[in-house]
């Protein structure tokens, strides 16, 4: 069974400055199946990058996925206010347990 | 245009049961490996169960297995899960979801329902 772990739990920023999230499996893992989720208070989660590095339809450019392997990475640019939420990787059927963006 | 609108919640006691469906618009959903996705109050998500996109294979997580039962009406479009001996720990947000390619268990998925609440309690 592959196991996700995200850090930080908690990431704590200013509008306008980048962030680096960070997903590791427990085991490799296909990029076809590596996802990243937006998910915000009393909203359903929204697809951010799937195919470990695509942008899913509407999401802005500051949005980048990558990695291979076992570690994968979701950066934003620069934030905007409505990017603080909290993000999840995904590995198929196995979600990570998400970091929290909030503002400083 | 993708709609999914789930329906079915509510509250029952520990042992009780439910039938949760989903409503699906704007497309085929037994051309799509359909999940349901849970959320408990205040934590993470956590896959639950998924139906195949062709002859009904089905998958359960652990966490339910031998209680949850999936599946389908493709002449209503409509993804179901039957939850049973239902337990405190099972109150969660109850999402439907739609993978961004259909045939394969990609998971990625480009569209979720609303969600339904489920709460056990006595």
């Amino acid at each position: 069974e592959i196991v996700l772990t995200q850090s930080p739990g908690t990431l704590s920023l200013s509008p306008g400055e980048g962030a680096t999230l960070s997903c590791r499996a427990s085991q490799s893992v296909s990029s076809t199946f590596l996802a990243w989720y937006q998910q915000k208070p009393g909203q359903a989660p929204r697809l951010i990058i799937y195919g470990a590095s695509s942008r899913a339809t509407g999401i802005p450019d500051r949005f980048s996925g990558s990695g291979s392997g076992t570690d994968f990475t979701l950066t934003i640019g620069r934030l905007e206010p409505e990017d603080f939420a909290v993000y999840y990787c995904q590995q198929r059927f196995t979600f990570g347990p998400g970091t929290k963006v909030d503002i400083k | 245009e993708v709609q999914l609108l789930e329906s079915g919640g509510g509250l029952v006691q520990p042992g009780g049961s439910l039938r949760l469906s989903c409503a699906a618009s704007g497309f085929t959903i037994s051309s799509y490996v359909m999940s349901w996705v849970r959320q408990a109050p205040g934590k993470g998500l956590e896959w639950v169960s998924a139906i195949g996109s062709s002859g009904g294979s089905t998958y359960y997580a652990d966490s339910v297995k031998d209680r949850f039962s999936i599946s389908r009406d493709n002449s209503k479009n409509t993804l179901y899960l039957e939850i049973n001996s239902l337990r405190v720990e099972d109150t969660a947000v109850y999402y439907c979801a739609k993978p961004r390619v259909g045939g394969t268990a990609t998971g990625n998925f480009d569209y979720w329902g609303q969600g339904t609440l489920v709460t056990v309690s006595s």
